[in-house]
């Protein structure tokens, strides 16, 4: 299957603070790429996704950046909260087929 | 949850016993996913479907067969469960896009 790792599996960052997580795909042809939040007992939620024809997207409070020529993926969370304390999964997906999935990080948010 | 039922949520079942966890979905999504769900390992796909009767494998699908006769429903079967195959099991679904996740099914093979 593909690899799909990240560099950090825990974070800990104070509340208030920027978070940035990081994640490194090894398929060059993967073309569509996804953020989940997983909290504790529940399935994981789609947080903000970014083709492969962008470099950066926005949502609220949070940014995706891409670097293909790296393959890399980070997620930015400005402004940290407790709510945000959770494990958080990058995806990578070829021609909407299937998705590969990271191990995954979990972001502890200390107030 | 995106209209997305999960059946069981939990199981606790003999190793050898045949055990099928059920996933129906409201939405009319063409794509159905099957993932398990480990300790160090992320989610791991064991099988897909792209449709009605259309199936495929996942990373780990040694041990599991799957089952969609109707666009709505897909069925994880072990045919002899494992300890190995406990985990917690999620389901899927997507148009083509981002897949959105049912609230899983524990499953534990004693």
């Amino acid at each position: 299957g593909e690899s799909v790792g990240l560099h950090l599996p825990t974070l800990s960052v104070q509340e208030g603070d920027n978070s940035i997580i990081n994640c490194a795909y090894s398929n060059s042809a993967s073309d569509y790429f996804i953020w989940y939040k997983q909290e504790s007992g529940k399935g994981p939620q789609f947080i903000i996704d970014i083709r492969s024809n962008m470099d950066k997207r926005q949502g609220q409070r949070v940014t995706v950046l891409l670097n293909k020529t790296v393959k890399h993926l980070s997620l930015q969370i400005a402004a940290t909260q407790p709510g945000d304390s959770a494990v958080y999964f990058c995806a990578e997906n070829e021609n909407f087929n299937k998705f590969y999935f990271g191990s995954g990080t979990k972001l502890n948010v200390k107030p | 949850d995106a209209g997305i039922t999960q059946s069981p949520r939990h199981k606790v079942t003999e190793t050898g016993t045949p055990v099928t966890l059920r996933c129906h979905q409201t939405e009319n999504h063409r794509y159905m996913y099957w993932y398990r769900q480990d300790p160090g390992h992320g989610l791991r796909l064991i099988h897909y479907s792209y449709g009605v009767k259309d199936t495929d494998k996942g990373e780990v699908s040694d041990g599991y067969s799957v089952s969609r006769s109707k666009t709505e429903d897909f069925l994880l079967t072990l045919e002899s469960a494992t300890s190995s195959q406990t985990s917690v099991y999620f389901c899927a679904i997507s148009t083509g896009g981002e897949a959105f996740f049912g609230q899983g099914t524990r499953l534990t093979v004693v």
